[in-house]
């Protein structure tokens, strides 16, 4: 892989459901792998920032893990609720690429009261 | 902490105007960047910098320039705009995660 993947593109579920999605990042000269949420209208805010392999990390409802040896990171959301309405990017950083990050298209969830 | 401001917010120049965008941080970051986010293609690195006086090239830099001549502030010149450059700039910095403007929405006619 050389690009950042996200799966699904969108998602649409009811308030209270759980949910994750797919970031599918290069697997070699792996350095760091962030996750943003991006409320429409608003600036992208970072979520979580994870660089060793089987981290996992967790804020309030929505927790990350990490596999860098395969080159994935899942996103969930527990108990899904209508603010949670945004668009998840997720993007990784080389080693050695001066911190830019290698940015995923997002995935855009929909969350239905 | 302000964070990153970014000014404009909206622009509309006419095809050959040039702008600069300005954008400044409070938080002593190094590194700064610039994107543009266009409809269904993410965002798009312009330029970025890892430290006063040091800028480098990103993904998209044709028709912009940028300078850093301190830590605080990033600004992106367009020096003939052109319509391909209608889009939704977004200026961030970091030391580790990024931190984001609120965008400027610039439309060329």
């Amino acid at each position: 892989i050389l690009n950042v993947e996200q799966s699904p593109q969108s998602l649409h579920v009811q308030e209270g459901d759980s949910t994750n999605f797919t970031c599918s990042f290069p697997s070699s000269n792996f350095y760091a792998l962030h996750w943003y949420r991006w409320e429409t209208a608003k600036s992208p805010e970072a979520l979580f920032v994870m660089t060793l392999n089987g981290d996992e990390k967790k804020k309030g409802r929505i927790s990350a893990t990490l596999n860098t040896k395969e080159g994935y990171s899942y996103l969930y959301i527990k108990g899904s609720q209508p603010e949670d309405s945004a668009t998840y990017l997720c993007a990784s950083i080389n080693a050695g690429n001066n911190r830019k990050l290698i940015w995923g298209l997002g995935t855009s969830l929909a969350v239905n009261p | 902490n302000a964070g990153v401001t970014q000014t404009p917010k909206f622009r509309i120049l006419k095809i050959g105007q040039s702008m600069t965008l300005q954008c400044t941080q409070d938080m002593n970051h190094n590194y700064m960047y610039w994107y543009r986010q266009d409809p269904g293609m993410g965002l798009k690195l312009i330029y970025y910098s890892v430290g006063a006086g040091i800028t480098d090239k990103g993904e998209v830099p044709n028709g912009y320039n940028v300078s850093r001549s301190t830590t605080e502030d990033f600004p992106l010149r367009l020096e003939l705009a052109a319509p391909s450059q209608t889009s939704v700039y977004f200026c961030a910095s970091s030391s580790n995660e990024q931190f984001f403007g609120p965008g400027t929405r610039l439309t060329v006619l």
